[in-house]
């Protein structure tokens, strides 16, 4: 059965303290990771799709790696606008939809 | 472009009645998904259709939902008779096979 596991739950940083988030997959035939952001009341945001181990996608502050077993999010010198829920999902072979993590839950307090 | 379009945004009603939750794609957007959201488990794909049609309904909790996308810019999500573990956020999100999906801004269903 494909499954996705996001890590920590939740993550508490002080503006400018660098860290990882953890997305760890079993999927047969992975067609594609995908990274999204969601804010309080609003629906996920797309940030990137990841389709080979070893494929590294950067946008601002936030870098996504790709493994064959796992997606990591990296955040460089955060700022609290970066606060939100970070989702990860991923795409099987036969499957048009994505299976989404629970998400990991970002605050960086100034 | 506006975005997917979900209304309402906050749906209150009591136990039994029907609540019908809509949802407009985008435009040329060829692919369409029904998902809930909870605390307790995450994003969870209801159904989604491709060209109009619905192509996996597996995540459809009972018989009492129903789905239907009559048109390339339109579709519905029904629950009836509602029951108060419907209660969710309800998202709706469009697709051209590219990069990603869109999602709308959802609805708040509270069953009382």
């Amino acid at each position: 059965e494909d499954q996705v596991t996001q890590s920590p739950e939740a993550l508490r940083l002080q503006e400018g303290e660098s860290s990882s988030l953890n997305c760890s997959y079993t999927v047969s035939g992975l067609r594609g990771l995908f990274w999204y952001r969601q804010d309080p009341g609003k629906g996920p945001e797309f940030l990137f799709t990841l389709y080979s181990a070893g494929e590294e996608k950067e946008k601002e502050r936030l870098k996504a790696t790709l493994t064959k077993k796992e997606s990591f999010l990296h955040i460089t010198a955060p700022k609290p606008e970066d606060s939100a829920t970070y989702l990860c999902a991923i795409q099987g072979g036969s499957q048009g939809n994505l299976i989404f993590g629970k998400g990991t839950k970002l605050s960086v307090k100034p | 472009d506006a975005g997917v379009i979900q209304s309402p945004r906050h749906e209150v009603t009591e136990m039994g009645q029907e609540v019908t939750l809509r949802c407009k794609p985008i435009s040329g957007h060829n692919s369409l998904f029904w998902y809930r959201q909870t605390m307790m488990r995450g994003l969870e794909l209801l159904i989604y259709f491709n060209n109009n049609v619905p192509i996996d309904d597996s995540g459809m909790p009972e018989d009492r939902f129903s789905a239907k996308m009559p048109n390339a810019s339109f579709s519905t999500l029904k629950i009836q008779p509602s029951e108060p573990r419907d209660s969710a956020v309800y998202f709706c999100a469009s697709s051209s096979g590219e990069d990603g999906y869109t999602f709308g801004s959802g609805t708040r269903l509270t069953v009382v």
